[in-house]
């Protein structure tokens, strides 16, 4: 069964870096899946971040890519996002999520629980 | 705000049947067959119950059906049931090679 645990620092300060991590059990980071990052806000919308792909592809979204940046550690079977300069607007709860090929295209079929980010001062 | 537009809740009595939308542009879901839904209960991890449009993953009840015409997708919920109560929210690929989402339903079982 194949699950994904997101873990870092709660609360982050305005200016500062957010960073976390996701741990994948169940399934290995140099699949032919690519990994991905979303967030929630507190008034429900969501939004995409970024994808990876093991060999070190990536997508970002436009609205965040000077900001973000996402990376794998294969060893550990992780991957993980840092976004820096972070604002108020920042606030959310962070997912990560699988995205497999399911079809003759991929979709995020496996999510972890989120982990919720308080930027704050 | 969301880059899809869906209501922010639907109700509906068990057994009966409910229809979510899900609106977007010519630039997702009305030029992609890249649609998904998914199920999420606060507190856990969101479940993917259609891809391809209307493909349900091993396992998702075939209670569940996704349907598209122009540029609003649509998930319809038979037989309506008490633990079918949660939020439910739908995603689209988009011409730009990036995903969006909507800003999601409440789904309450009267």
């Amino acid at each position: 069964q194949v699950q994904l645990q997101e873990s870092g620092p709660g609360l982050v300060k305005p200016s500062g870096t957010l960073s976390l991590t996701c741990a994948v059990s169940g399934d290995s980071i140099t699949s032919r899946d690519w990994w991905n990052w979303v967030r929630q806000f507190p008034g429900k919308g969501l939004e995409w971040i970024g994808e990876i792909y093991h060999g070190g592809s990536t997508n970002y979204s436009p609205s965040l890519k000077s900001r973000v940046t996402l990376s794998v550690d294969k060893s550990k079977n992780q991957f993980s996002l840092n976004l820096k300069s972070v604002t108020a607007a920042d606030t959310a709860v962070y997912y990560c999520a699988r995205g497999s090929w399911l079809s003759l295209f991929y979709y995020m079929d496996v999510w972890g629980k989120g982990t919720t980010v308080t930027v704050s001062s | 705000q969301s880059a899809l537009t869906q209501p922010a809740s639907v109700s509906g009595s068990p057994g009966q049947s409910i229809t979510i939308s899900c609106t977007g542009t010519s630039s997702d879901v009305g030029g992609s067959n890249y649609v998904s839904w998914y199920q999420h209960h606060p507190g856990n991890a969101p479940k993917l119950l259609i891809y391809d449009l209307t493909e349900r993953p091993s396992g998702v009840s075939n209670r569940f059906s996704g349907s598209k015409s122009g540029n609003t997708a649509s998930l319809t919920i038979s037989g309506l049931q008490a633990e079918d109560e949660a939020d439910y929210f739908c995603s689209s690929y988009t011409t730009s090679s990036t995903w969006v989402f909507g800003g999601g339903t409440k789904l309450t079982v009267l």
